[in-house]
């Protein structure tokens, strides 16, 4: 079993609509968790990060936290063109660092 | 505010040549630094990180190494490049007053292309 799952994708969504992002993971001394955004020929930048399980909002994002299930969600509200990037997952704990694949998203005018 | 720069941002490398590959990082001192390679379809592989100037731990066996001449500066080198060293090489820093697998910062990284 892989450290971090996240489905690569890609998914397309129209304007406006609601992106539904996830994660995996077996590895419970994970502790913190962060999702970052990579336009295409950049380097990723950190979106969003929390150590607790639950909701954490930021304007059109929120992430979520599930740590009795290993399951991490980014949601994207009322999504815009400028959101399409991949999105890759990103979690730590016990001097490990792991990262998911990346999430391709795009959202069409 | 804290900045990394990576340079060059493009380049392309004929089999068999040398590389060197430089990350400064601005405003702040004592980070923790790492050099990622990103392949299409494969995430990030961690290469090489640093916790201080001449400490540096290697992830993956190969035919790359990094040095850390200076508290804010790391070089990733090649002796001789191979068709598989091409990819998209993306340096990171995280504060030292976090765990040093905490969150990581990312510079616009280079994109190598092996010939």
């Amino acid at each position: 079993q892989k450290e971090v799952e996240q489905d690569p994708g890609p998914l397309s969504v129209p304007e406006g609509a609601i992106v539904s992002l996830n994660c995996t993971y077996s590895n419970s001394a994970f502790q913190y968790f962060m999702w970052y955004r990579q336009y295409s020929r950049k380097g990723p930048e950190l979106l969003m990060y929390t150590y607790s399980s639950g909701n954490k909002e930021d304007g059109r994002f929120t992430a979520q936290v599930d740590k009795s299930s290993k399951y991490i969600s980014l949601f994207i509200r009322d999504s815009q063109p400028s959101d399409s990037a991949t999105y890759l997952c990103a979690m730590s704990g016990n001097n490990r660092l792991a990262f998911g694949k990346g999430n391709q998203v795009v959202v069409i005018p | 505010s804290q900045t990394i720069h990576q340079w060059p941002a493009t380049l392309v490398q004929p089999v068999g040549s040398p590389l060197s590959l430089e990350c400064t990082v601005e405003g702040t001192s004592n980070p923790n630094l790492y050099w990622y390679r990103q392949a299409a379809g494969r995430g990030l592989q961690l290469l090489f990180y640093s916790v201080g100037i001449g400490q540096i731990s290697s992830e993956v066996p190969q035919n790359l190494s990094a040095s850390r001449p200076q508290d804010r500066q790391f070089i990733l080198s090649s002796k001789k490049l191979l068709l598989s060293d091409s990819g998209f090489y993306l340096c990171a820093w995280g504060p030292l007053d976090r765990a040093s697998t905490d969150t990581q910062y990312f510079g616009p990284g280079t994109r190598l292309t092996v010939l």
